[in-house]
């Protein structure tokens, strides 16, 4: 069963480079796409991008600028940089893969989610 | 504001029905497939629908999608006190070039 678990720093200061990992165990990170959702403190989830395992991309047009996403088949981790941070970008951040037998975006493995916030 | 609008909260008794509304526009809903999502207090969202009804491996059939024009329609049957939890319905929207969310229904099992 595919599983999916996030790492990285649960505090960032402002101006700064959020960067997580999203680790890939009991299936294959080939063949998929890999996204990136947030969602603020008791607010929407917001949808960041994602990545073809084969590095192909596409981000929310509103991040576009300061966010990247990148695949380690060699590792089956996937990972998230978003730079130039302010509290705004204040989260808890989920890794989730895109559903392959859906004709279109959905999302049918999820991480446990990693709570970001940007402080001083 | 959400580009799709749900109502913050429905509530029902247990063993009743209940439906929770997602509403979009020609960009969105229109043109595009509604998934659902499940999300426990404290715990990541679940996938509970895909393109528009269908449901995933082990999701049971208490758990219907449907689609009309610009809206899509979440129900649930047989309602239990586990199924309190808040439901997300997103899609892609075709004129903002990303995958939207709703704002989420609050489902309160009496």
């Amino acid at each position: 069963q595919v599983q999916l678990q996030e790492s990285g720093p649960g505090l960032v200061k402002p101006s700064e480079t959020l960067s997580l990992t999203c680790t890939v165990s009991g299936g294959s990170i080939s063949d998929y796409y890999w996204s990136w959702i947030r969602q603020p403190p008791g607010t929407r989830l917001e949808w960041i991008g994602y990545s073809y395992y084969s590095g192909s991309t596409n981000y929310n047009p509103s991040l576009k600028s300061r966010v990247s996403i990148s695949v380690d088949t060699s590792k089956s981790q996937f990972s998230l940089r978003l730079s130039s941070v302010n509290a705004a970008d204040t989260a808890v951040y989920y890794c989730a893969r895109r559903c392959s037998a859906c004709l279109h975006d959905a999302f049918d493995i999820w991480g446990q989610g990693t709570m970001v916030t940007v402080s001083s | 504001q959400s580009v799709l609008t749900q109502p913050p909260s429905v509530s029902a008794a247990p063993g009743q029905k209940v439906t929770i509304s997602c509403s979009g526009s020609s960009s969105n809903i229109g043109n595009n497939y509604v998934s659902w999502y499940q999300q426990l207090p404290g715990t990541a969202p679940k996938l509970l629908i895909y393109d528009n009804n269908e449901r995933p491996s082990g999701i049971p059939d208490r758990f219907s999608g449907s689609k009309s024009g610009t809206s899509a329609t979440l129900g649930i049957t047989g309602l239990q006190t586990g199924d309190e939890a808040d439901y997300y319905c997103g899609t892609w929207d075709s004129s903002l070039n990303i995958l939207v969310f709703g704002g989420g229904t609050k489902l309160t099992v009496l």
